[in-house]
């Protein structure tokens, strides 16, 4: 099963860009990748996933490296009420069956 | 309708007792899933269950034994616990179990085992 790989911890200034990263470098042909986040023992909540191409929603963007071998999340304008901890998470299978494999996270702490 | 329920919020038992968490969801998803999360530390998949069926059983203890009634319902039936069974436990439903759609988590049940 593909792992991911997070740094512990980041801040950043509110207003300006968040920019998390994930590497993924044991990743599948055809595994996807998904950013949760979670806040205060919350439920995670889904934020945006991706194969290779680069993904933009509401929330955030998801750029891709062409490798596939890493990732990054970014939240174009960081509000306090982003400060989470964020998941990177890849899927893996179990008797042909998907079951997320959540990285150990990046605590991500949005300064006034 | 994008949420996932789950049943008691909070739940103190002792290591004698029994008792039933209950996840709910009316989203039509027939992928449904426990998790189990200790402090500070990242969710771990517990089960999943595939249009009512236990599909994944990640080697959990037998002391916790999930059920799937229905396609909206999931229970998890508590027995015998440990202390280090203390956690946050998580629903999660999907859409399909086999594709790329993303998983709805519910807001967790705190547990305590004293």
């Amino acid at each position: 099963d593909a792992k991911t790989t997070q740094p512990p911890s980041m801040d950043c200034a509110e207003g300006r860009a968040a920019n998390l990263p994930c590497n993924h470098s044991t990743i599948s042909g055809n595994e996807y990748v998904y950013w949760y986040r979670q806040i205060h023992s919350q439920g995670p909540q889904y934020i945006i996933h991706g194969l290779k191409n680069n993904e933009t929603n509401e929330m955030a963007s998801l750029i891709i490296t062409e490798d596939r071998k890493s990732s990054t999340l970014i939240l174009p304008h960081a509000t306090l009420r982003d400060t989470a901890v964020y998941y990177c998470i890849v899927r893996g299978t179990t008797s042909g069956t998907y079951k997320y494999i959540f990285g150990t996270g990046t605590r991500l702490k949005v300064l006034a | 309708d994008t949420e996932v329920t789950q049943t008691p919020k909070h739940l103190v038992m002792g290591m004698t007792n029994k008792k039933s968490l209950k996840c709910e969801q009316h989203m039509g998803h027939r992928a449904m899933y426990w998790y189990k999360q200790k402090a500070k530390k990242p969710p771990e998949l517990m089960f999943v269950y595939s249009y009512e069926k236990l599909s994944i059983n990640e080697s959990v203890p037998s002391r916790f034994s999930p059920e799937c009634p229905n396609s909206s319902l999931l229970n998890l039936h508590l027995h015998a616990l440990q202390p280090e069974d203390s956690a946050l436990y998580l629903c999660a439903s999907s859409l399909e179990p086999s594709s790329s759609y993303e998983q709805y988590f519910g807001p967790g049940t705190r547990l305590t085992v004293t």
